[in-house]
């Protein structure tokens, strides 16, 4: 149980596109969402957070105008990277809690990979 | 000083031996703490969770919590090749909205 997929898993752009990435919780209801960005060989670096139906609230440095969060269901969040440019090129990662009996617990989709020419 | 310390290694251990993997955090009232596991390209994965003082065990995984001294760490028993990856240390932040705060993770390699 406590399985979430992401869609698409690898996408190319060119500059100046939107980009939409959809996270899904497939056997449970996720009450938070999560959206993280990770660059190669650094850490984990958490974007934003979202609840179902309410806005999402945003970490410190990250534009809230460029990368749009939408939580509109218990099992779908969508992150849109808007006008991408090369430098959001990133290995995105959504991740959802509110499994039943899975106090906590945080789990991870298998990651979008942008890249943006 | 970071919220979540980890050793960011490599730890290299010869296959079947148990790897011990490290962890301090700062935040006293922290009351949820997990590992994760990465891959090279790949997402992380839950592979422990512990809430109480002491030892929790899972199969060839053994946690170990000491809130006192605000320590955990991961034991990898008989440890395989498979098992080379890197090893985030997460808790639970206690600001609200449920967010997780990571240490930068520390690589293993277990040599065959």
């Amino acid at each position: 149980g406590a399985v979430v997929s992401q869609h698409p898993s690898r996408v190319i752009c060119k500059s100046g596109t939107s980009v939409k990435i959809e996270c899904r919780s497939l056997d449970f209801q996720a009450t938070t969402m999560f959206w993280y960005r990770q660059f190669p060989k650094q850490s984990l670096m958490l974007m934003a957070t979202s609840n179902e139906g309410s806005k999402a609230t945003y970490e410190q440095g990250v534009e809230k105008d460029k990368f749009l969060i939408n939580h509109a269901s218990l099992t779908l969040s969508t992150l849109t990277v808007t006008s991408a440019h090369p430098e959001d090129s990133s290995f995105y990662i959504c991740s959802a809690s509110g499994a039943s009996g899975r106090h906590n617990e945080q789990f991870f989709g298998p990651g979008t990979r942008l890249t943006v020419l | 000083q970071k919220e979540v310390e980890q050793n960011s290694g490599p730890l290299s251990v010869p296959e079947g031996a148990i790897a011990s993997l490290n962890c301090t955090y700062s935040d006293r009232v922290s009351q949820s703490f997990f590992w994760y596991r990465q891959y090279s390209g790949k997402s992380p994965e839950l592979i422990m969770s512990i809430y109480s003082n002491g030892d929790k065990e899972d199969g060839r995984f053994t946690a170990q919590l000491n809130k006192a001294s605000q320590y955990v760490s991961l034991l990898i028993r008989d440890s395989q090749p498979s098992d080379s990856a890197t090893y985030l240390c997460a808790v639970l932040g206690s600001t609200g909205f449920q967010k997780l705060v990571f240490g930068t993770g520390t690589r293993l390699l277990v040599s065959p």
